[in-house]
Order: C-alpha cells, then sequence, then structure tokens
C-alpha cells in the first residue's frame, strides 16, 4: 500500500509569489491534516479536511488556505510569501471518521524557501 | 506556558540503556500520539493512546489520565533509535497539539 505522498518536496520561491503544495493521501483514509514545522514554533497544526469539508482549522492568517477533491487529494496554498513562511509542510491522512483519534500517517513534507 | 510540555529537551544514551520520555499537557484530550521525526523531516506513529499502556518491540507507552501525562520507554535502547520524539495531543477540537520534542541519541 502506497504511503501518503507530497509533492514537491522542495521548493524555492521569493516573496510576494504563492505556491500550491500538494498530497495524496493513502488509499481508503479520507481525512488530511496539514502541518507547518519550523525551527521557532515547532510543528502547529494548519488545517484538517475530510470529505472535501474543511473540519478544523489552526491559528493561521488567511493566506493559508486548502481544499480536498472528491479523489480525497488535498493541496494547500500559500499567497503573498513572507520570509517566515519557509517551513517544513507535513501532510497526514487518516481512516474517516473523528480524524484525529485515529493514527495518522505522515509524508516526507515539503520543504518550502523563501528568497 | 506550553499545551504540551516534554522533558528532556535533549538525551544522550549509551547503547543498550533504558530511556523514559516525559510529556504533560494542561488540556483536556481525547488520545495522545508519540511520534517519531528522523533527520530529513519524516515523521513516523509510534503510538497512539487514550488509557493505560501499548507495547510494540522495545517501545512503551503509557498514559495517565488523571495525572495529564504520559511517558515514553525504550528498552535496549540502539543507536538506530536516535531521532526527535515528539509527543502530540489531541483535544476534543480535532486538531493536534505538539510539544517541543525531544532529540535523543543513542551512541554505541
Amino acid at each position: 500500500k502506497a504511503g501518503v505522498t507530497q509533492t514537491p518536496r522542495y521548493l524555492i520561491k521569493t516573496r510576494g509569489q504563492q505556491v500550491t503544495l500538494s498530497c495524496s493521501p493513502i488509499s481508503g483514509h479520507r481525512s488530511v491534516s496539514w502541518y507547518q514545522q519550523t525551527p521557532g514554533q515547532g510543528l502547529q497544526f494548519l488545517f484538517e479536511y475530510f470529505s472535501e469539508t474543511q473540519r478544523n482549522k489552526g491559528n493561521f492568517p488567511g493566506r493559508f488556505s486548502g481544499r480536498q477533491f472528491s479523489n480525497s487529494r488535498s493541496e494547500m496554498n500559500v499567497s503573498t510569501l513572507e520570509l517566515g513562511d519557509s517551513a517544513l509542510y507535513l501532510c497526514a491522512s487518516s481512516l474517516a471518521g473523528r480524524g484525529s483519534n485515529q493514527p495518522q500517517h505522515f509524508g516526507d513534507g515539503t520543504r518550502l524557501s523563501i528568497l | 506556558k506550553n499545551e504540551v510540555e516534554q522533558s528532556p529537551q535533549n538525551l544522550t544514551a549509551q547503547e543498550g540503556e533504558f530511556i523514559t520520555i516525559n510529556c504533560s499537557y494542561s488540556v483536556g484530550i481525547s488520545a495522545l500520539h508519540w511520534l517519531q521525526q528522523h533527520p530529513g523531516g519524516g515523521i513516523v506513529s509510534l503510538f497512539m493512546l487514550s488509557s493505560g499502556k501499548k507495547k510494540h518491540g522495545r517501545l512503551i507507552a503509557t498514559i495517565n489520565i488523571q495525572e495529564k501525562h504520559s511517558s515514553l520507554h525504550i528498552t535496549a535502547s540502539h543507536p538506530r533509535d536516535s531521532a526527535v520524539y515528539i509527543c502530540a495531543v489531541t483535544p476534543s477540537t480535532n486538531k493536534l497539539i505538539f510539544g517541543t520534542g525531544t532529540l535523543l541519541a543513542v551512541q554505541p
């Protein structure tokens, strides 16, 4: 069974640009969560999607958005990039139901660098 | 004060030693997770527990809901156990709140 796949693995952008990251969950998993990891703030929850609906959201500005498609694949978008958005962005999937009460399976992440 | 506190932040052990990492939290939770992160970023879920104790190989995780405390134990530690161990809790609102992690180095 294929694991969680995130693309791209590495990305370099400049301030003011926007970026879209992709996450393909494990087959059969309908919950997809996104996290940001930085040296200063550690791991922080961005949002969770389940059946194409955002079910929960962390404390991030509106520049951070996401969506989920009918096949459970998810994308997150960051607009008007700032230097502080440089981070490792991780996606995790879990089985249907109360997503956060199921073991989460993480992808390898997308490392985003803002110049 | 962070809602999830881990100790110690850094830990160096000799191969074969018994290791304990502690996690305390201040919010109500429905589950607690122990995660392992190796250099390069990949995260592996080790345990998800809401009560009692779980064991997988040389790893043991316990939780005391009344005391809001969990421990991760590694028996007969090995250099390949070197990684960052992260405690995370699930409040009832369906999201993970993470501790700052414990960097473990096991020396041969």
